[in-house]
């Protein structure tokens, strides 16, 4: 069983939607918990970023871990077509240490 | 440059033979990380650097791979007897280190080995 599960998808909305990505992980140590944005051929570039649990808010974007249900969640309000990307969830148990990444889903934003 | 730069973007290369992929970390980033990238998959760790040295190297795959760092800035991940099984992105990042761990990510070195 991998440490960290996300569903590849692909998924695919109509430009105005919600998005909701998901993620979901094993080991209870880990304390820090990103998403990343990856367009085609490019590196991931980091979107959100939470330490231990709760919710927080960056412009259309919107992370929440729940440390306790092993689940975190990236929300994407009034999704564009510009947000067509993969996204991977990554987390970390210590600041600085290694990523583990999820296997990223894949989202398409139909204008 | 700005960002982090990897050399080259793309290689091609036969089974057996010996790569070097360079990574140019944000200038003043003393965190180095290497990941591995499969088609379809998320990011894999391979090692780690706080400064020249390797911190953690856990995730190397097996001996034939070997990175390093000797002025604490540029780093080198080498392959030795390539295998088919090493086609992949090999992506490279570096962050402030310490507490913050904002990790840049260049845009990676597509191998392929034929």
């Amino acid at each position: 069983q991998k440490e960290v599960e996300q569903d590849p998808g692909p998924l695919s909305v109509p430009e105005g939607a919600i998005v909701s990505l998901n993620c979901t992980y094993s080991n209870s140590a880990f304390q820090y918990f990103m998403w990343y944005r990856q367009y085609s051929r490019k590196g991931p570039e980091l979107l959100m970023y939470t330490y231990s649990s709760g919710n927080k808010e960056d412009g259309r974007f919107t992370a929440q871990v729940d440390k306790s249900s092993k689940y975190i969640s990236l929300f994407i309000r009034d999704s564009q077509p510009s947000d067509s990307a993969t996204y991977l969830c990554a987390m970390s148990q210590t600041s600085g240490s290694r990523l583990t990444f999820g296997e990223g889903t894949q989202l398409t934003v139909n204008p | 440059g700005a960002g982090v730069s990897q050399t080259p973007s793309n290689k091609v290369t036969e089974k057996g033979k010996y790569v070097e992929l360079r990574c140019d970390p944000i200038s003043g980033h003393t965190a180095l990380y290497w990941y591995r990238q499969s088609l379809g998959q998320g990011p894999e760790f391979l090692i780690y650097f706080q400064g020249t040295g390797a911190a953690d190297d856990s995730g190397l795959p097996n001996d034939r791979f070997f990175a390093v760092r000797p002025e604490g800035s540029v780093s080198t991940l080498k392959i030795q007897r390539t295998e088919r099984g090493d086609s992949a992105v090999y992506l490279c990042a570096s962050s402030l280190g310490g507490m913050n761990t904002e990790a840049f990510f260049g845009q990676g070195t597509r191998l392929t080995v034929v």
